[in-house]
């Protein structure tokens, strides 16, 4: 069976420092990654995904993933961060049958001024 | 051209009623899919449907629960004799057709948080 697990609940970090959002995945069969965004009283917006090809993946608001197979991790970064960067962030993997997600249980980032 | 809408956005009931959560899904698209998030939680799949086909059903609860997108009109999620623990945010996404839905990015709508007293 597939799971994600984001290793840090809460980040908190000051504004124009660089952050890294850690995330681990399990899984038997070929990987599809992709990076949420959820802010206050909203829905989730995607960020970027990983479906095949360069490991390397840019996404909007500046944010980049790295996919590395050997480590099952597809930890999320950005080098500099702004105030409103902080939202609830969820890594997920999607079930190769359908197209259903499997989330991670949401990383908190807080930038502060 | 808007987004997936839900309805309501908040939704209060007492131990014992009905719930009802509507999915409007974005134009063009056929997938739709329900997750659950519980407080202090990520999200949890729940259910896939094509328009008048349950697909994947393997996350609802076998009591209780039952989903359904009819030919027209919006997607429905049902929750019979709610109880405290139905108490969360459940969101719905939708995906177009073609090429299987997991290589197309699912767009969420805002959620429906349900209270149960």
């Amino acid at each position: 069976a597939q799971s994600v697990t984001q290793l840090d609940s809460q980040v908190p970090v000051f504004e124009e420092a660089p952050v890294e959002l850690r995330c681990n995945y399990s899984s038997s069969v070929s990987v599809y990654l992709f990076w949420y965004v959820q802010y206050p009283n909203q829905g989730l917006q995607l960020l970027l995904k990983y479906l095949s090809g360069s490991t390397l993946v840019k996404g909007i608001n500046g944010f980049e993933a790295e996919f590395n197979k050997s480590q099952t991790s597809f930890h999320l970064r950005k080098p500099s961060v702004h105030i409103s960067d902080t939202a609830e962030y969820f890594c997920a993997v999607s079930d190769g049958e359908g197209g259903k997600l499997i989330f991670g249980q949401g990383t908190e980032l807080s930038v502060k001024p | 051209n808007a987004g997936v809408m839900q309805n309501p956005r908040h939704l209060v009931r007492r131990r014992g009623q009905e719930a009802r959560l509507r999915c409007s899904p974005m134009k063009g698209h056929s997938h739709v899919y329900w997750y659950r998030q519980l407080p202090e939680e990520g999200l949890k799949f729940m259910v896939y449907l094509q328009k008048e086909n349950i697909i994947d059903e393997s996350g609802m609860p076998k009591e209780r629960f039952s989903a359904e997108f009819p030919k027209e009109g919006p997607s429905i999620l049902r929750i019979q004799q709610v109880v405290r623990g139905d108490s969360a945010a459940y969101f719905c996404a939708s995906s177009p057709p073609g090429q299987g839905a997991f290589y197309n990015e699912q767009f969420f709508g805002p959620g429906t948080r349900l209270t149960v007293l």
